[in-house]
C-alpha cells in the first residue's frame, strides 16, 4: 500500500518550454502533498506544500510564478516549471502522506522526474 | 534545517548487520525520529519510524535512546541492494513536511 506515482520519470526539453509533471497517491487520498527537488550530490529540498483545494504554500527562495503547484483532488497534484531554463535542471520528487492512523503517518514519495533543460 | 546529525558514510560487509546512528539532541516531546533510504536515482523510500519505544518491522529495527536524544537504525542482515543514502529525520505530528538532511552513504560490500 501506500504508492505514490510521479510522471514523467524524464523529461528532455528546449529552453523557455513549460513542462508539468504529475503525482498521484494510487491507494489513498492525500490532502496534502510535497514537492522536493534534488541537484547532484545533494540532499533534497523542500520546494513547497501542496494543499487540496487551496493555495500550495512555497518555502523561502522558491518563486511561485516559476513553479505553479495544482492540487485538484485528493489523489493528484501537479507542478508545472514554467518558461524552464538550464538551471531548472534537476529531480524533481513529491510527496504525499496518508491521512489514516493519527498525524504520524511517513510520507511516501514517487520515483522522481529528472528534468533536462538544454 | 535538518535537526539530525549521521556519519557521512559507513561500509559494512554483506551479512552482516549494518548499525547506522543518528544524533537528535534537541528532540521535541512530540516529534516522531523516521528513516528513510534513497537509492540512486530513485524517491526515497520509507522505512521506520518511532516516538520513544524501539519498533521493528520486516525492513530494519529502530533503537531509540531513552532520553531520546539519538537512534540507531539497524538493518540485520545487509545485502548489496541495501546501499544507499539512509536519512534519519525528526518530525512533528500534523502537517510539517520532512526536511532531509546530508545523511549516511552505506556501503554493503561483497
Amino acid at each position: 500500500g501506500a504508492v505514490v506515482s510521479q510522471h514523467p520519470s524524464r523529461v528532455i526539453c528546449k529552453s523557455g518550454t513549460s513542462v508539468k509533471i504529475e503525482c498521484r497517491s494510487l491507494d489513498f487520498q492525500a490532502t496534502t502533498m510535497f514537492w522536493y527537488r534534488q541537484f547532484p550530490k545533494q540532499s533534497l529540498m523542500l520546494m513547497a506544500t501542496s494543499n487540496e483545494g487551496s493555495k500550495a504554500t512555497y518555502e523561502q527562495g522558491v518563486e511561485k510564478d516559476k513553479f505553479l503547484i495544482n492540487h485538484a483532488s485528493l489523489t493528484l497534484s501537479t507542478l508545472t516549471v514554467t518558461s524552464a531554463h538550464p538551471e531548472d535542471s534537476s529531480f524533481y520528487i513529491c510527496s504525499a502522506r496518508g491521512e489514516g492512523g493519527g498525524s504520524n503517518q511517513p510520507q511516501h514519495f514517487g520515483d522522481g522526474t529528472r528534468l533536462s533543460i538544454l | 534545517d535538518a535537526k539530525t546529525t549521521q556519519p557521512p558514510s559507513m561500509d559494512c560487509a554483506e551479512g552482516r548487520a549494518a548499525n547506522l546512528p543518528c544524533n537528535h539532541s534537541t528532540i521535541s516531546g512530540n516529534e516522531y525520529v523516521y528513516w528513510y533510504r534513497q537509492i540512486h536515482s530513485q524517491g526515497p523510500q520509507y522505512i521506520i519510524h518511532g516516538l520513544k519505544n524501539n519498533e521493528t518491522n520486516e525492513m530494519a529495527s529502530l533503537i531509540i535512546t531513552e532520553d531520546r536524544k539519538s537512534s540507531t537504525l539497524i538493518l540485520p542482515h545487509a545485502t548489496l541492494r541495501d546501499t544507499a543514502v539512509y536519512y534519519c529525520i525528526v518530525r512533528a505530528s500534523g502537517n510539517t513536511p520532512l526536511v532531509f538532511g546530508k545523511g549516511t552513504r552505506l556501503s554493503v560490500i561483497a
